[in-house]
């Protein structure tokens, strides 16, 4: 199936630990992105990267280092967990040079920090 | 600053009835305005986009109405029906590689049947 995937669905861990969350996307797009979902479903977009290249990086604490090893693929690692960090990420990507500019975004990952 | 501004947060609406959400953005570069719709457990899922060159755009039930001067957008769920029950966020950007999508804030409908 095309689509945006990723890894883990749920993530539950302990303050200060360090974790890695997965996407994969098999769109063919050039840009991925991350977006964080706060408890009120607020949707923030945290970074993107067009072809491997960072574009945007919003004003995320540096715990977060997003990496993207080609342009299918955006993971995004968190050091030092704190309870603030604990919502709902969710990856998308698009393709901005064509008419069909809309994103696709994966089901998310549920991270909760206790 | 919030650059796009979604109203009513949440909406009850009756099966058959129209469920009609407003946004109103700042930015005057932003030339792409979609439509999200997002069940519980779910990614957003694109539903319906406009480009400011058109001032209706019609999809089954579902139509954006985009008033360019008063830089307001607007969704329109005809016959709306218990399945229509999520989230709704309206979005705009500048269709280009390095920009992103700011999203509203949501509004959360029922459709009571």
């Amino acid at each position: 199936d095309t689509a945006v995937s990723q890894t883990p669905k749920y993530l539950v861990t302990q303050m200060g630990n360090d974790k890695s969350i997965k996407c994969e996307q098999n769109l063919g797009h050039d840009t991925m992105y991350w977006y964080k979902q706060d408890s009120k479903k607020f949707l923030k977009i945290m970074f993107s990267y067009n072809n491997k290249e960072l574009i945007i990086n919003e004003t995320v604490p540096n715990r977060f280092s997003p990496k993207s090893p080609d342009k299918a693929h955006l993971n995004l690692h968190i050091n030092s967990l704190e309870l603030g960090d604990s919502a709902v990420y969710f990856c998308a990507s698009s393709q901005p040079s064509t008419a069909n500019y809309g994103y696709t975004f994966g089901s998310g990952t549920r991270l909760t920090v206790v | 600053q919030q650059q796009v501004k979604q109203s009513p947060q949440s909406l009850i609406v009756q099966k058959g009835g129209i469920s009609i959400i407003n946004c109103a953005y700042e930015n005057t570069a932003f030339d792409y305005f979609p439509w999200y719709q997002q069940f519980p457990g779910k990614g957003p899922a694109l539903l319906i986009a406009i480009r400011p060159d058109v001032s209706e755009k019609k999809e089954g039930r579902f139509t954006i109405s985009f008033n360019k001067s008063a830089k307001q957008f607007s969704l329109h769920i005809m016959d709306s029906q218990p399945g229509d029950s999520a989230t709704y966020f309206c979005a705009a950007s500048m269709a280009q590689a390095g920009t992103a999508l700011i999203f509203g804030k949501g509004t959360t409908l029922s459709v009571s049947s």
